[in-house]
């Protein structure tokens, strides 16, 4: 069974469209998080969430919006694509207070 | 802005040859220092050092903390092809940001047979 899953797994897009990436983690845990892996492969965090606090990384344009359904989902939503958004985007999942975090498989989004 | 620092960027050694990657961090609210080796997907976690001096062991991997230093390094001993990838070194803090992980850029590693 996948522990963090992540769709879709590729997602090609026009500039100024609107987009989710879904993500799914059953292993129980209660943080989840959002990172953005860029060309260079520098692993950034975005979000980390669990049913308490919502915490943004500064540099995070609002056009990025995580929403949580529930504790097991955190889907990340972008609106306005630009090019620069081109990246993998990797969702992960901890316990809170862990310091072990599970990565899912990544997203890889193009905005052409 | 909080910085993790990993060296080499990349590295081409050998099947066989023995490697040490490095990893310094700075100081401010350190919770722990976590590697993770990344393949083609997703990155996969291999240590976490909270305490200085401590080995942590796993097969031909190894690590080890120096908080005084403020650094770590991952060995592989007995390099082999499968162990190309990029490892990966993330500071965890103490404080608002709790969980989130702050990585380094990332070391290359190819092992060539």
């Amino acid at each position: 069974d996948t522990a963090v899953s992540q769709t879709p797994k590729y997602l090609v897009t026009q500039m100024g469209n609107d987009k989710s990436i879904k993500c799914e983690q059953n292993l129980g845990h209660d943080t989840m998080y959002w990172y953005k892996q860029d060309s260079k492969k520098f692993l950034k965090i975005m979000f980390s969430y669990n049913n308490k606090e919502l915490i943004i990384n500064e540099t995070v344009p609002n056009r990025f919006s995580p929403k949580s359904p529930d504790k097991a989902h955190l889907n990340l939503h972008i609106n306005s694509l630009e090019l620069g958004d081109s990246a993998v985007y990797f969702c992960a999942s901890s316990q809170q207070g862990g310091n072990e975090q599970f990565f899912g498989p990544g997203t890889r989004l193009t905005v052409l | 802005e909080d910085k993790v620092v990993q060296s080499p960027l990349s590295l081409v050694v050998h099947e066989g040859d023995t490697v040490t990657l490095n990893c310094s961090y700075e100081v401010t609210n350190f919770r722990s220092l976590l590697w993770y080796k990344q393949e083609k997907k997703a990155p996969t976690f291999l240590f976490m050092l909270t305490s200085s001096g401590i080995e942590k062991k796993s097969g031909r991997l190894s690590s080890i903390l120096d908080k005084k230093e403020l650094f770590s390094i991952l060995n592989i001993t007995a390099t082999q092809t499968g162990d190309s990838a990029v490892y990966l070194c993330a500071k965890r803090n103490y404080g608002g940001s709790q969980g989130n992980l702050i990585f380094g850029k990332g070391t290359k590693l190819s092992v060539k047979p």
